[in-house]
């Protein structure tokens, strides 16, 4: 099955915004609002940042927040930190107990 | 705090099946409301969903991958497991076993990975 498109890399200087987005189709995103975030640093395990769209499990900062529009999922990340430097992956429900990700995003601080 | 571990050999022939055991430590396997599943991650590339099952068994499978995996519980041991069979060089990657939280109740909708482990590195090769 396809991978939910998102794009290769993203940056931005410490202090400032940078949004993320995450595109599927009307039989993914654009059906559920099941979608969740997750930072990756290198060698090291995935951890949830965003889920159900909005939602921020305890201990995320809000720094990061979520939202949606049509097939189109974003990530957006205020506030800029050195530490926020990572890859990024969405995921998204499709129904009939099908789950997918997307391809990653790095995200780079400058 | 709930740990999750995966273990496994690390090097399979080509044409052969992989196995990983994820053992589960600090809370139960058997919890209703969860489901517990295989990720994977090739070198350099995205996640991968493998699929996930319940305390009771059931399974649920990423459709380009079904004909070849087989994933089970071992309730006794808190332990899951990942067959992947007919294996070849594309199926070398990073696997990861992650709590997969699949319920919704008067709260909200609960539908996302939240506890990982740290990923075992599976190479297929001769």
């Amino acid at each position: 099955q396809s991978a939910l498109t998102q794009p290769p890399s993203a940056s931005g200087s410490p202090g400032e915004s940078v949004t993320i987005s995450c595109t599927g189709t009307i039989s993914d995103v654009g059906a559920y609002n099941y979608i969740s975030w997750y930072q990756q640093h290198p060698g090291k395990a995935p951890k949830l940042m965003i889920y159900e769209v909005t939602k921020r499990p305890s201990g995320v900062p809000d720094r990061f927040s979520g939202s949606k529009s049509g097939n189109t999922a974003s990530l957006t990340v205020s506030g800029l930190q050195v530490e926020d430097e990572a890859d990024y992956y969405c995921n998204s429900y499709k129904g009939s107990n099908n789950w997918v990700f997307g391809g990653g995003t790095k995200l780079t601080v400058l | 705090q709930l740990q999750l571990q995966e273990s496994g050999p690390g090097l399979v022939k080509p044409s052969e099946t992989l196995s990983l055991i994820c053992t589960v430590s600090g809370g139960s396997i058997s919890s209703s409301n969860y489901y517990w599943g295989w990720i994977r991650q090739p070198p350099g590339e995205g996640l991968e969903w493998i699929g996930s099952i319940n305390y009771s068994g059931t399974t649920y499978y990423n459709p380009s991958l079904r004909t070849r995996v087989t994933i089970s519980v071992d309730t006794s041991k808190n332990q899951f497991s990942l067959k992947l069979s007919s294996v070849t060089a594309a199926d070398t990657a990073v696997y990861f076993c992650a709590r997969h939280s699949y319920y919704y109740d008067s709260s909200g909708s609960y539908y996302y990975f939240d506890y990982w482990g740290q990923g075992a590195l599976d190479t297929v090769s001769s």
